[in-house]
């Protein structure tokens, strides 16, 4: 059975510091990807990163990096610079193999502290 | 483009009632799917649809139903409303490249209350 766990259920930042969201998974399936979705209180749901489980570099997008560890099935999300926007449900995923549904989190909920 | 569009945003309804959400996207994607969004409980699976005429169950299926005539249209029914049907619905589809499915992109949710 593939699963995801995220292991925080609330975290709090304060702004302009780093924070390190965590998200575990299990697959046996040796080709996968894994996303971070960011779901703010307007409710959309917002892709935020992508990482290829073939790709050993770690996936960058602006203040927004991943720590991915495949050996470990570790895939954590790095802030840096937090920004008042960035306070938001955070949610990791996976999709292996020729698996057609995405697998999905509990989340973890980011306050962020002028 | 408009992406994932959904209607409506909020709807009530009373116990027994149907109804139908609506989901269309533009992006010519393969895979459409619905979830519903429940505190504590993260994303859950209703249905999804891998093409047109092609559906399958997601972990929560009992009380909806699907169909999938168009590439572009994805509409959920709510056979017989029941107050554990309250949640939020969101439909999502994603494109599929040889590696699996890309990201998907999501609608911006139904607010759904049964009373």
């Amino acid at each position: 059975a593939q699963t995801v766990t995220q292991s925080q259920p609330e975290m709090s930042v304060q702004e302009a510091e780093t924070v390190t969201l965590s998200c575990t998974y299990d697959t046996s399936e040796s080709d996968y990807y894994l996303f971070w979705y960011k779901q703010p209180p307007s409710r959309q749901m917002i892709l935020v990163i992508r990482q290829e489980a073939y790709k050993q570099q770690n996936a960058t997008e602006n203040r927004f990096s991943v720590n991915f560890q495949k050996a470990a099935k570790s895939f954590s999300l790095k802030i840096s610079d937090s920004q008042l926007g960035d306070a938001a449900m955070y949610f990791c995923a996976l999709n292996a193999g020729n698996n057609r549904k995405l697998i999905w989190g509990l989340g973890t909920s980011l306050a962020v502290n002028p | 483009n408009a992406g994932v569009t959904q209607t409506p945003k909020f709807q009530v309804l009373k116990t027994g009632q149907s109804m139908t959400l609506q989901c269309a996207q533009d992006m010519n994607h393969e895979y459409m799917s619905w979830y519903r969004q429940d505190p504590g409980m993260g994303l859950r699976l209703i249905h999804y649809s891998v093409g047109a005429g092609i559906t399958d169950q997601g972990e929560v299926p009992n009380g909806y139903n699907v169909s999938r005539s168009t590439t572009e249209d994805f509409p959920l029914r709510l056979l017989s409303a029941a107050p554990s049907q309250t949640s939020v619905y969101f439909c999502a589809s994603s494109s599929f490249s040889g590696g699996g499915y890309n990201e998907q992109f999501f609608g911006p949710g139904t607010r759904l209350t049964v009373l």
